[in-house]
């Protein structure tokens, strides 16, 4: 499984567009980047995911670069809800299985 | 469409007692189930996990087991627990199939006394 590096915090104004960086050198073929977010006592929730280029949604946006060795979250105009800890996982289908660690995430604060 | 239902949301119990946390998912058929525990303040960190029936894999020794009596049904025990038992304990499943993204449930915050 590749391992993934992520800044510990992060703060922001509100309203602002936020991005955050996942480095992953050592990503295989068939390996995809997904984003969860998790708020204080929840299950972290499922955001975006992508194998490469760009992939949008209604709530963010991903960048992958060509050689896939790192990908960017984007945030556009953050609220204080968006308070909250971002993980980066990278990981393939396993010939129908996946087992996946999570690290210690980016803190993002949202500052009125 | 499918859910996951874990339960209980809290739990409070002495060192030394037996635990049981039950996590079920409805709408799918033969998911992969995991079991996370998260410290305070720490990512998370995978327990168990399930490809089907009876089949487990344990990736921290430790004093919890799991077990997987059912498709859909995955839970996590000790016969006694430790105080450094507590934490927040999430259930996940995923589809047997494809790079689709895991889906948790609502979790347990267990404090050993």
């Amino acid at each position: 499984l590749a391992k993934t590096t992520q800044p510990i915090s992060m703060d922001s104004y509100e309203g602002q567009e936020v991005n955050i960086t996942c480095s992953h050198n050592n990503i295989a073929t068939n390996d995809y980047i997904t984003w969860y977010q998790q708020f204080p006592s929840q299950g972290p929730r499922f955001i975006i995911q992508g194998y490469k280029t760009k992939v949008t949604n209604e709530v963010a946006s991903l960048f992958i670069p060509a050689d896939r060795k790192s990908s960017t979250l984007s945030l556009p105009r953050v609220s204080l809800s968006d308070t909250a800890v971002y993980y980066c996982l990278v990981g393939g289908d396993s010939g129908g299985y996946q087992k996946v660690t999570f690290g210690t995430g980016t803190k993002l604060q949202v500052i009125p | 469409s499918q859910t996951i239902h874990q339960w209980p949301a809290t739990l409070v119990q002495p060192v030394g007692s037996p635990l049981s946390l039950e996590c079920t998912v409805e709408g799918t058929s033969n998911p992969n189930l995991y079991w996370y525990r998260q410290a305070a303040g720490r990512g998370l960190q995978l327990l168990f996990y399930s490809v089907g029936i009876g089949q487990i894999s344990s990736e921290v020794p430790q004093n919890l087991s799991a077990s997987r009596p059912q498709d859909r049904q995955f839970i996590l025990s000790s016969k006694k627990l430790l105080l450094s038992d507590s934490g927040f304990y999430l259930c996940a499943w995923r589809p047997d199939w494809g790079s689709y993204g895991y889906t948790f449930g609502s979790g347990t915050r267990l404090t050993v006394v």
